[in-house]
């Protein structure tokens, strides 16, 4: 069935380093794919987004470039800061019998100082 | 300011009880959905709403129900046929369907604690 895997968390960085955080699907047809940040005790909200094969989606330092022939949208920013400390989640949208979106399970993210 | 409100923040059930969780939004969208999420998995699909006066199960509905008579309204009932309520819940909505790209705006979740 369709489906997102992310890597498993947490992960922790020093404020400065490169971080990729991998996401990878498994989907019937052609997806949109999404990045939701969530920090603590809050809903998620839009990272960045890509609707085609080969699209980059940035926001905000991150990006990420949907991969059709692996099947990934990783997430990458060259030097994260201590702000960027949330759970990360990899989505899919697309059309079944219903308008569906499939969450990845998360990763958390801390940055220290 | 536009957005999606939840309330409460926090809510506590006890056994064989029933309770509402609000979700109010003015950003005039047609859809609306509700999310359980559950520490170290990814969000849920509970029931959804395409239009006013209609809804549909998700993946997780046993022990839920929703109404939609207002377009703004979207409020989940816990049931106490719902063994394992506790989690955070996250109602979100989007212009008019995901089907068209759009992305998910979220309200900042209803914490639900069985006492």
């Amino acid at each position: 069935g369709d489906s997102v895997t992310q890597m498993e968390g947490p992960v922790t960085l020093s404020e400065e380093a490169f971080l990729t955080i991998n996401c990878t699907y498994t989907a019937t047809g052609y997806p949109s794919l999404f990045w939701y940040v969530q920090y603590p005790g809050e809903g998620l909200q839009l990272l960045l987004k890509a609707t085609k094969a080969d699209d980059k989606g940035s926001n905000k330092g991150f990006e990420a470039t949907y991969r059709k022939e692996t099947t990934s949208f990783h997430l990458e920013k060259g030097s994260v800061q201590v702000s960027d400390s949330a759970v990360y989640f990899c989505a899919l949208s697309l059309k079944t019998s219903y308008d569906k979106v499939i969450f990845g399970p998360g990763t958390s993210l801390s940055v220290i100082p | 300011d536009g957005g999606i409100t939840q309330s409460p923040k926090y809510l506590f059930r006890k056994e064989g009880q029933n309770v509402t969780l609000s979700c109010e939004q003015n950003l005039n969208h047609d859809a609306m959905y509700w999310y359980r999420q559950d520490p170290g998995q990814g969000l849920r699909l509970i029931y959804y709403s395409q239009i006013v006066n209609d809804f549909q199960k998700g993946d997780i509905a046993e022990g839920y129900s929703v109404s939609r008579e207002k377009k703004e309204s979207f409020p989940l009932t816990v049931t106490s046929a719902q063994k394992n309520p506790t989690a955070f819940y996250l109602c979100a909505s989007s212009p008019h369907g995901v089907a068209t790209n759009e992305k998910l705006f979220f309200g900042s979740g209803t914490q639900l604690s069985v006492l």
